[in-house]
């Protein structure tokens, strides 16, 4: 079981915005840790899509947003694309458990 | 360009070890930590544990603590994750990642390696 929690399947249609929550607590995202997201295409390796809360690496779309709100975050998808759909992971840092934390992932299907 | 190249899959039966590498290039070595992270079938991701491959820090999750070991070779430029004692639920794709300069919170994965899966069987 994941220390943050994001729900198990996202969809939308072709162009429209899709919404992934990404929930922990006061040890982790609630004590002020930044929050990263990655996507990852099934049989391959993550990729960073957003770090430092709402960071884009270079080659990341600006339709591709993230915010953070106490003892939770949200990645948002802008324009959805047939090429967005993938697994969708957030991760953080717990005080308490003294490691790196990710939730369980999101899968995003576009209808 | 970075990479990172890990060793092919592994096939284990329960109770053994197994030793996975991870080869990096396009960057000086010595300036990233390196972290291990796996996921198991159908599951989410899971951090392992990380080491500076300057020498110095190595701290393991404690879930493995015990059980595993991260070393290094900075003569190849390549760190290599131990895993004894294997059971079913090691069974997993394994990650490297290269984090930051230092070992901090903030830390996010900017590279990952292709992954290795290891299967163990009982």
């Amino acid at each position: 079981q994941s220390v943050l929690t994001q729900p198990p399947s996202v969809s939308g249609a072709p162009g429209q915005k899709v919404t992934i929550s990404c929930t922990g607590n006061s040890f982790n995202i609630g004590a002020g840790y930044d929050v990263h997201w990655y996507q990852q295409f099934p049989g391959t390796a993550p990729r960073l899509l957003i770090y430092g809360d709402n960071n884009r690496p270079v080659g990341v779309p600006d339709r591709l947003s993230a915010s953070k709100s106490g003892t939770s975050a949200s990645l948002a998808i802008s324009g959805l694309q047939a090429e967005d759909e993938a697994d969708y992971h957030c991760q953080s840092y717990d005080r308490s458990l003294n490691r790196y934390v990710f939730g369980g992932g999101t899968r995003v299907t576009v209808l | 360009q970075v990479h990172l190249v890990q060793s092919g899959a592994e096939v284990r039966e329960s109770g053994a070890s197994v030793k996975i590498s991870c080869k990096a290039s396009g960057y000086t070595f010595s300036d990233y930590y390196m972290h291990w992270i796996r996921q198991a079938p159908g599951q989410g991701l899971e951090w392992m544990g990380i080491i500076n491959p300057s020498g110095g820090t190595i701290n393991y999750a404690p879930k493995f603590q015990g059980r595993v070991t991260m070393t290094r070779d900075s003569a190849t430029n390549t760190v290599y994750m131990a895993l004894d004692s294997l059971t079913s639920e090691d069974t997993a794709v394994y990650f490297c990642a290269r984090g930051l300069a230092a070992y901090v919170p903030s830390t996010y994965f900017s590279y990952w390696g292709q992954g290795t899966l290891v299967t163990v069987s009982s």
